[in-house]
């Protein structure tokens, strides 16, 4: 079992719709990134977060440290918007970064 | 800034050959990573580099690679002899590391072919 789980591995949906991606992780962590990677593209942090919610215009991140989950949420999607999410735990004993599988997620006009 | 730098963008090379990969993280970040990434295997930690000196390479797939920070501002990883199974993108990563906390920035990534 991979110790940090992403769900959905794919994702489609409609412009304007609200989206969540979610991440469980296994091991003990300081930190979880939400990364985004467009197609062909290089990989962006979206967010860091330790405990409870950060907001970055249309995204959301929230984590829940006890139930070791997190999720990425997107509120009025936008083709844009279409490209890997990829969750990252960064583990509290050796400060390794574990990476998720990514989502995919495609966006329609 | 002008964020984590990565040469070359692309490279197209044959079986034996030495690649070498290099990277200049962001001014004043003190921990650099580099990374893998393939379809079948995703994202993958190769060895990361606290202060200019190597704190895991268990990422690291066989003797033939290799990774060197001389300095606090350059960074090479190194593939002798090269087989098409390293065919990947290569990613490097830079932070400052303070107390277990720092954001992440990549770089563009390197895109290596093995033929």
């Amino acid at each position: 079992k991979n110790e940090v789980e992403q769900s959905p591995q794919n994702l489609t949906a409609q412009e304007g719709e609200f989206i969540t991606i979610n991440c469980s992780y296994s091991v003990g962590i300081s930190a979880l990134h939400w990364l985004q990677q467009h197609p062909g593209g290089g990989i962006v942090s979206l967010f860091m977060l330790s405990s409870g919610k950060k907001k970055h215009g249309r995204l959301i991140a929230t984590i829940n440290i006890q139930e070791k989950h997190s999720s990425l949420h997107i509120t009025a999607s936008h083709p844009r918007d279409s490209a890997v999410y990829i969750c990252a735990a960064q583990s509290n004993r050796d400060d390794k970064i574990i990476f998720g599988k990514g989502t995919r997620l495609h966006i329609l006009p | 800034d002008a964020g984590v730098i990565q040469s070359p963008r692309h490279e197209v090379t044959e079986m034996g050959q030495e690649v070498t990969l290099r990277c200049k993280p962001i001014s004043g970040h003190n921990s650099l990573f580099w990374y893998r990434q393939t379809m079948m295997r995703g994202l993958e930690l190769l060895i990361y580099f606290n202060n200019n000196v190597p704190i895991d390479d268990s990422g690291m797939p066989e003797d033939r690679f290799s990774a060197k920070m001389p300095n606090a501002s350059f960074s090479t990883l190194k593939i002798q002899p090269s087989e098409p199974r390293d065919s990947a993108v290569y990613f490097c990563a830079s932070r400052i590391y303070l107390a277990n906390t720092g954001e992440l920035f990549f770089g563009e990534g390197s895109r290596l072919t093995v033929l």
